[in-house]
């Protein structure tokens, strides 16, 4: 149990396009989800956290109005890079925690944007 | 705060041989640890977790984490390497319900 998927696993669009990434936790509710940036031979960065029904929290330095985080239901939360640009190219990985108060995150396969 | 610190890297093994991991962390409070895997362009595997009950941890793949608090180590290990263990591993520690990565360790095991 505490599958997450991510589609697309891979996108390329173009400059100046927006692109929108999906989370679903298949086999629980995740009452909350988060979204990681991983730029290559580095670490995870944490991007945002949502709880489902609320706003977004974004971590110091995130561009929230570049960066829209969705979490209308239970088992799914929405990323959508607005005008993407080249710079914006990386690995997004989503993850996802069970219930509230407990903290062990459920990772997704992770989705690799290119820009061109 | 919480952190963790990888000591290493990049760590290379030969195939048969012993594996060490180093993770050492910082947190004001008894904390919790996990150890992750990442293959190429995949998300994260939890290898294993310490959350304050027995301080040797094991986990899946004959990995397995010794939690030690006079230390403030927690570093993985594996009796034998094998290829397909080469990766990237993450040590991580929670932090007011957050994730707090390390900087991650490319492990390289040759043949």
């Amino acid at each position: 149990g505490a599958v997450v998927s991510q589609h697309p696993s891979w996108v390329i669009c173009k400059s100046g396009t927006s692109v929108k990434i999906e989370c679903r936790s298949l086999d629980f509710q995740a009452t909350t989800m988060f979204w990681y940036r991983q730029f290559p031979k580095q670490s995870l960065m944490l991007m945002a956290t949502s709880n489902e029904g609320s706003k977004a929290t974004y971590e110091q330095g995130v561009e929230k109005d570049k960066f829209l985080i969705n979490h209308a239901s239970l088992t799914l939360s929405t990323l959508t890079v607005t005008s993407a640009h080249p710079e914006d190219s990386s690995f997004y990985i989503c993850s996802a925690r069970r219930l509230a108060g407990t903290y062990e995150q459920y990772f997704g396969p992770g989705t690799r944007l290119t820009v061109t | 705060a919480q952190s963790v610190t990888q000591l290493d890297s990049h760590v290379s093994v030969s195939e048969g041989t012993p594996v060490l991991l180093r993770c050492n962390y910082s947190s004001s409070y008894s904390p919790s640890l996990f150890w992750y895997v990442q293959h190429p362009n995949k998300g994260l595997q939890l290898l294993l977790k310490y959350t304050s009950a027995a301080t040797l941890v094991k986990g899946i793949n004959g990995f397995e984490a010794e939690f030690k608090k006079s230390e403030t180590s927690f570093h993985l290990t594996k009796p034998s390497a094998h290829m397909s263990d080469a990766a990237e591993y993450f040590c991580v520690v929670i932090g007011t319900y957050k994730y707090i990565f390390g900087t991650g360790t490319r492990l390289k095991v040759l043949a």
